[in-house]
């Protein structure tokens, strides 16, 4: 079965940075895209980027290349989102998702359970 | 980019009811759309791929039809635990994934 693991809640001030992590189970890591997606309070879905475990490749949303970095551990089969310099409207529920395809970016086949991070001063 | 629309935003039914909504893309995305489903508090959850596939497991009440720019999302006979939003997501033109703005059914 596949899970996917999510780090928890956190709180940060203003300008701070946050890591997110995402350990997976169930499947070979380096054959699945991920991606990052998060949700503002009561808004939809904001995709982020993505990562090909494989090679450690990356593509991010144009609003976040200047402030993301997404890297994954191999050997622990585990993808992490660090997310700078943030903002109030940077309070989110952040989700890591496998994709539904091997090799190829699709689309978000398995979701995390969901980080909560929330910017405050 | 490629912008996905949703309508209505929201919608009310009752169980039993016929439920259809719909996404459209800005361009031809061809059959290249994922539609998920999310219950408050949890994250997403795929429902249907390539337009118009279930994933396993999903109940064949859901069905989605479609291709080019317009599509539609149905269920045949709404159940309590549909009460949820649903997204549109096109993987035709990547990056960027792009999702729609949601329909919440209640």
């Amino acid at each position: 079965q596949v899970h996917l693991v999510q780090s928890g809640s956190d709180v940060k001030r203003p300008g701070a940075s946050v890591k997110v992590s995402c350990k997976t189970s169930g499947y070979t890591f380096t054959d699945y895209y991920i991606h990052w997606v998060r949700q503002a309070p009561g808004q939809g879905l904001e995709w982020m980027g993505w990562m090909n475990p494989d090679s450690g490749g990356t593509t991010y949303a144009q609003k976040f290349e200047d402030r993301v970095t997404m890297t994954r551990d191999t050997s622990s089969s585990t993808a992490y989102m660090d997310l700078t310099r943030l903002k109030s409207d940077d309070t989110a529920v952040y989700y890591c998702a496998r994709d539904r395809r091997k090799f190829l970016p699709n689309g978000c086949g398995n979701w995390g359970q969901g980080t909560l991070v929330t910017v405050s001063s | 980019d490629i912008q996905m629309t949703q309508s209505p935003s929201s919608l009310s039914a009752s169980v039993g009811d016929r439920v259809t909504f719909t996404c459209q893309a800005s361009r031809d995305i061809g059959k290249f759309l994922n539609w998920y489903q999310q219950k408050p508090g949890k994250a997403p959850k795929l429902l249907i791929y390539d337009a118009s596939i279930l994933e396993t497991g999903v109940p064949s009440r859901f069905s989605g039809r479609g291709s080019g720019t317009d599509f539609t999302f149905t269920i045949s006979s709404l159940q309590p635990e549909d009460i949820a939003t649903y997204y549109c997501q096109q993987y035709d033109t990547l990056p960027p994934l792009t999702f729609g703005g949601g329909t919440r059914v209640e």
